[in-house]
């Protein structure tokens, strides 16, 4: 399995930071997948976003940080999944990963792999 | 500040044995299960432990975790140069502030 990230890297202070990662080798909408979105800066270490999967339906998990500002999608056409955090500050800028948590559901869940990060500037 | 506490640093010369610990309490640690992680230098982190004490394919057997109580550890035996990166333990915890992956702080290993 392997995810490959892209997006802009620059990103003006106000405007909404979109990122996608591409995933080969697994499905988006595998029931045993949850596909999440972390960022890592030096203020904040590693950090959850959110969190999408499907099970029947598709659901969403949100850092109560960033809930209000952040949309997780999955596209099923593409196989990839979206990340977009609107009103974007130079507080948001980290380096953001994608990664995949197998078996979510399960105590036996593994966050493997990850994305190769993007290292995402907010200027104001 | 996260609620996993690690060690800033940790070092070790080559073919030493390394442990790092991860601290937390019983409304985390104590109710979950621990992952660990390492971020060499310019690359994804990788998972190298899960369940607290499961090797995911691959992840050389030089690569331990253990879990009693509040606590987390992962030890690092015949240390190498390679591994000189960043060591992160991580668990999943829908109790406290929502649903969300919890890190630590991250330790930086040296290989002296």
């Amino acid at each position: 399995v392997q995810l490959q990230q892209s997006g802009p890297e620059q990103v003006k202070a106000s405007q909404t930071l979109s990122l996608t990662c591409a995933i080969s080798g697994d499905s988006v909408s595998s029931n045993d997948a949850a596909w999440n979105w972390i960022r890592q800066s030096p203020s904040r270490g590693l950090e959850w976003l959110g969190r999408t999967y499907y099970t029947s339906d598709w659901h969403n998990d949100y850092a109560l940080s960033v809930k209000g500002r952040i949309i997780i999608k999955a596209d099923t056409s593409k196989n990839h999944v979206s990340l977009h955090l609107s009103s974007v500050t130079p507080d948001d800028t980290a380096v953001y990963y994608c990664g995949r948590d197998q078996y979510y559901h399960s105590s036996d869940n593994r966050f493997d792999p990850w994305g190769q990060g993007t290292l995402v500037t907010v200027s104001s | 500040q996260s609620v996993l506490t690690q060690p800033p640093s940790a070092s070790g010369t080559p073919g030493q044995r390394v442990t790092i610990s991860c601290s937390g309490s019983s409304s985390n640690i104590g109710g979950n299960t621990v992952s660990w992680f390492q971020h060499l230098p310019g690359m994804a982190p990788k998972l190298l432990i899960f369940h607290n004490s499961q090797r995911p394919s691959g992840v050389p057997d030089r690569f331990s975790g253990s879990k009693s109580g509040t606590s987390a550890s992962l030890a690092i035996s015949g240390l190498q140069s390679e591994d000189e990166g960043n060591y992160y333990c991580a668990m999943w915890d829908d109790r406290l502030n929502g649903p969300n992956w919890v890190f630590g702080g991250g330790t930086k290993l040296t290989v002296l």
